[in-house]
């Protein structure tokens, strides 16, 4: 069964860059079907999507974070990882990477990884 | 972008009551892309209806989902204990995934 497991650290300084690795398994990162994203979650605030990639390269953003945020796909080891540049308090937030399929097996995200916790402080 | 809505923002009930959540969109969205997710406390959230209307696998038939257009309707038929969660919806459109603010379902 598919599983996705979140690392990085958990603190970063004002202005630092966020980076986050997200790791697939019992699956395959290249399927055909299948495009990898990355939600976070403020304490006690609801979701948000940030961006979603393909096994190809192909990406999609959140216009709102596009500015600051990379997301990218290593098939050689089964990851795909958000970069997000210039993090201030605001982006404390629980990250979550999923998977969700395309037109023809659902934009709904599912399966989730366990989330990691960022914190942005000085 | 579409701007998604969820009410009542909490639903104070009774074990073995009857929840009716609402969704509703800035403008009409599609059906196939309508979803809904459970989430409990330190927990991911959960997938429980796509399509609008289709359950997820392992998703108890107490779970339902309705509407088209720009209203929808997620409804638990008979709450049970596990069932007191915060509930978000979810739509993609314009190659954007936007969520609802959420409705937390809490005990009477």
């Amino acid at each position: 069964q598919l599983q996705l497991q979140e690392s990085g650290p958990g603190l970063l300084k004002p202005t630092e860059t966020l980076s986050l690795t997200c790791t697939v398994s019992g699956g395959s990162i290249s399927s055909s079907s299948d495009y990898w994203g990355w939600v976070r979650q403020p304490p006690g605030q609801g979701l948000q999507w940030i961006a979603s990639v393909y096994y190809s390269g192909r990406t999609f953003y959140n216009p709102s974070l596009e500015s600051r945020a990379t997301i990218s796909v290593d098939t050689s080891k089964s990851q795909f990882s958000l970069r997000l540049r210039s993090v201030t308090a605001a982006d404390t937030a629980i990250y979550y990477c999923a998977r969700h399929g395309d037109f023809f097996s659902g934009r709904h995200f599912d399966p989730w990884g366990h989330g990691t916790l960022v914190t942005v402080s000085s | 972008e579409v701007v998604l809505t969820q009410s009542p923002g909490t639903l104070s009930l009774s074990p073995g009551e009857r929840a009716t959540l609402s969704c509703r969109a800035s403008r009409g969205v599609s059906n196939i892309y309508l979803v809904w997710y459970q989430q409990k406390p330190g927990q991911a959230p959960r997938l429980l209806i796509y399509g609008a209307s289709t359950r997820a696998p392992g998703i108890p038939d107490r779970f339902s989902g309705g509407g088209s257009g720009t209203d929808f309707t997620l409804t638990i038929s008979r709450l049970e204990p596990e069932d007191f969660a915060v509930y978000y919806c979810q739509v993609y459109g314009d190659s954007v995934f936007t969520f609802g603010p959420g409705t937390k379902v809490d005990v009477k």
